[in-house]
This record gives structure tokens, C-alpha cells and sequence, in this order.
């Protein structure tokens, strides 16, 4: 099992640029979310989804989009890209919302 | 004020030392998590605690839900436990948030 993958690593943007930061999962599970960790703060859930087919809202989603077409997919997409999103993002699953979650190795974004 | 604290915020022992990483959180819980993550960047889930405590090889997490407080202890500790160590709290409520510490970053020196 490759277990949760995040792509792209590394990414610059300029404001006002859109993109999608890839998420997937190999094992089968429901539970998917999207973190942003910021220095000095902790991890902060962006969006979640728990199952195909359904998302909600995190602690902060403004700026963000997901969907959830298939239980292995979680894309996350930046509409319009700012500064203040300059963030590591880590995307994470678990079979349900009450177990632990296994995260991806995080994307490092860059707003310029 | 957070809803997860966590102290100290850094932490520097020598080899072989008793460590311990304080967490206290002023919300009801269903779990608490304890995390790591290593200075590349990568985050391992270590423990899930409901209550009493858990023990995986030199690493020991305890949990007391009344006085809302875990502790995360590392017995002979090593270089390679150098890491960030975060805790992380599923709230009861309708929504079962996670909500996170800022972490506590250890150095440990040979």
C-alpha cells in the first residue's frame, strides 16, 4: 500500500492564481481531511469529507474547495491564491471520523 | 486561548534521559492523539487514548479525563526521538473536530 500521497511537493504561486493539490488513498478508507500547519500554530482542518459524494467545512475553509468523486480521491483547490495561504498542507484519512488518521508527506505552498 | 496546550514548547535532553510532554485541553473528548513529526516534515500517529494508558516500546502515553491532562513519556531517550510531538484531541461534539496543540519540539544530544 502506498498508503496517502500528496502532489505537488513543493509549489510557488503568485496571487491570484488558482491550483489543486492532489490527495489519494489506497485503503479504502472514508474519512479524508485537508490541514494547514502555519509556525507557531497548530494543524488547523481546512475541509473533510466523509465519504463519496459528501464534504463539510473545517475550522478554516475560506479560499478553499474540495470535492469527493471517489473514496480514494480529495483534491483541494485554491481559488485565488493569497499570501495568507503561504501554508504546509497535509491531507490525512482513516476508515471513520473516531479512529486515528494517517497523513500524507504535505505539500509546501508558496504565495508570492 | 487554545483549546489544547501542550508544554513545554521546546525541549532539550541528553541522551538517556526520562522525557516527559505535557498536554492539557479544556473541551470534551471521545480520544486523544499523540503525534510525531519528523524534521522532514512527515506526521505518525503514536497513540490514541480514551483512557488510562498505553505503552509502545520506550514511549508511554497516559491519559487523565478528569482532570482533562495526558502525558507522553519517552524512557532512555535517543537522537532519532528528536522530533516535534503533537497533541491532538477528537471533540464530542456533532461535528467530531480534531483539534490540535502547536506542538513540542525535542531535541535530544548524544
Amino acid at each position: 500500500n502506498a498508503g496517502v500521497t500528496q502532489t505537488p511537493k513543493f509549489q510557488v504561486l503568485k496571487t491570484g492564481q488558482s491550483m489543486t493539490l492532489q490527495c489519494a488513498q489506497d485503503m479504502n478508507h472514508e474519512y479524508m481531511s485537508w490541514y494547514r500547519q502555519d509556525p507557531g500554530m497548530g494543524l488547523r482542518l481546512i475541509h473533510y469529507s466523509v465519504g463519496a459524494g459528501i464534504t463539510d467545512q473545517g475550522e478554516v475553509p475560506n479560499g478553499y474547495n474540495v470535492s469527493r468523486s471517489t473514496t480514494e480521491d480529495f483534491p483541494l483547490r485554491l481559488l485565488s491564491a493569497a499570501p495568507s495561504q503561504t501554508s504546509v498542507y497535509f491531507c490525512a484519512s482513516s476508515y471513520s471520523r473516531l479512529d486515528g488518521e494517517f497523513f500524507g508527506p504535505g505539500t509546501r505552498l508558496t504565495v508570492l | 486561548k487554545n483549546e489544547v496546550e501542550q508544554s513545554p514548547q521546546n525541549l532539550t535532553a541528553q541522551e538517556g534521559e526520562f522525557i516527559t510532554i505535557n498536554c492539557s485541553y479544556s473541551v470534551g473528548i471521545s480520544a486523544l492523539h499523540w503525534l510525531q513529526q519528523h524534521p522532514g516534515g512527515g506526521i505518525v500517529s503514536l497513540f490514541m487514548l480514551s483512557s488510562g494508558k498505553k505503552k509502545h516500546g520506550r514511549l508511554i502515553a497516559t491519559i487523565n479525563i478528569q482532570e482533562k491532562h495526558s502525558s507522553l513519556h519517552i524512557t532512555a531517550s535517543h537522537p532519532r526521538d528528536s522530533a516535534v510531538y503533537i497533541c491532538a484531541v477528537r471533540v464530542d461534539n456533532d461535528n467530531n473536530d480534531m483539534r490540535f496543540g502547536a506542538g513540542t519540539r525535542l531535541t535530544v544530544k548524544p
